[in-house]
């Protein structure tokens, strides 16, 4: 167990549904960071939340979103979805800032597997 | 943006060789860089970073990566691969222009073959 807990594990949906992610963070991390895991597009980094205000946007497409809540658990949403967005999706954390000691790291979550039908 | 760069797809290695992953990096200032490997159907698991200090850093499992700032790369490396380093293996880098998030390469598929 690394920490981080993402639910669901897996997720099967249809076309121009909605769901929900949900990641908590490691105990004492404040920094939350999404990321996609697609076979054509590798590991690329959607967005990132530190202690509940969006610090870095990536390659983020305008029909998702992400909040990060007061007890610094994130949830992406995923709209509209298309059969191209499924994918793995991670969420990592970390202390966040410049590394304040030798145990600054990202530890990531196990994943969420979104199939779209 | 700091990027790093994976040159191989895929490294094939028999049991008990060394094994060499390699990364090359393209940052401004310092770089913070790491090593993750994820295994079929897992999340990615944390090896070794270099953050400052020694060019040789040891991390998990037996795996240490080299980092030179003349040829700006960061290798993995193992003296004897094992079967069960079998893996992707993702060499990123800390991108200071995007929150501090990890930039990857693409990965690398390790096979050590028995």
């Amino acid at each position: 167990d690394s920490g981080v807990t993402q639910t669901p594990k897996h997720l099967i949906t249809a076309t121009g549904q909605r769901v929900t992610l949900r990641c908590s963070p490691r105990s004492g991390d404040l920094s939350v960071y999404w990321y996609q895991q697609s076979l054509d597009q590798g590991l690329q980094f959607l967005i990132q939340y530190y202690n509940g205000e969006e610090r870095a946007k990536g390659n983020i497409l305008e029909r998702f979103s992400a909040q990060q809540f007061p007890d610094l658990h994130s949830e992406l949403n995923l709209s509209s979805l298309e059969l191209g967005d499924s994918a793995l999706y991670f969420c990592a954390s970390s202390e966040g800032g410049t590394p304040k000691g030798p145990n600054y790291g990202y530890t990531f979550g196990s994943g969420t597997r979104l199939t779209v039908v | 943006a700091q990027s790093v760069a994976q040159p191989e797809d895929q490294v094939n290695v028999a049991e008990g060789n060394p094994l060499t992953v390699k990364c090359t990096y393209s940052v401004s200032g310092n770089p913070y860089l790491f090593w993750y490997v994820q295994y079929p159907n897992r999340g990615l698991q944390f090896l070794l970073k270099y953050i400052t200090g020694d060019n040789l850093v040891k991390g998990s499992y037996g795996f240490e990566a080299e980092f030179n700032k003349s040829q700006t790369s960061f290798h993995l490396k193992k003296p004897s691969a094992l079967v069960s380093d079998s893996a992707l293996y993702f060499c990123a880098v800390r991108d200071s222009n995007s929150g501090y998030a990890l930039n990857f390469g693409k990965g690398t598929s390790l096979l050590v073959t028995p």
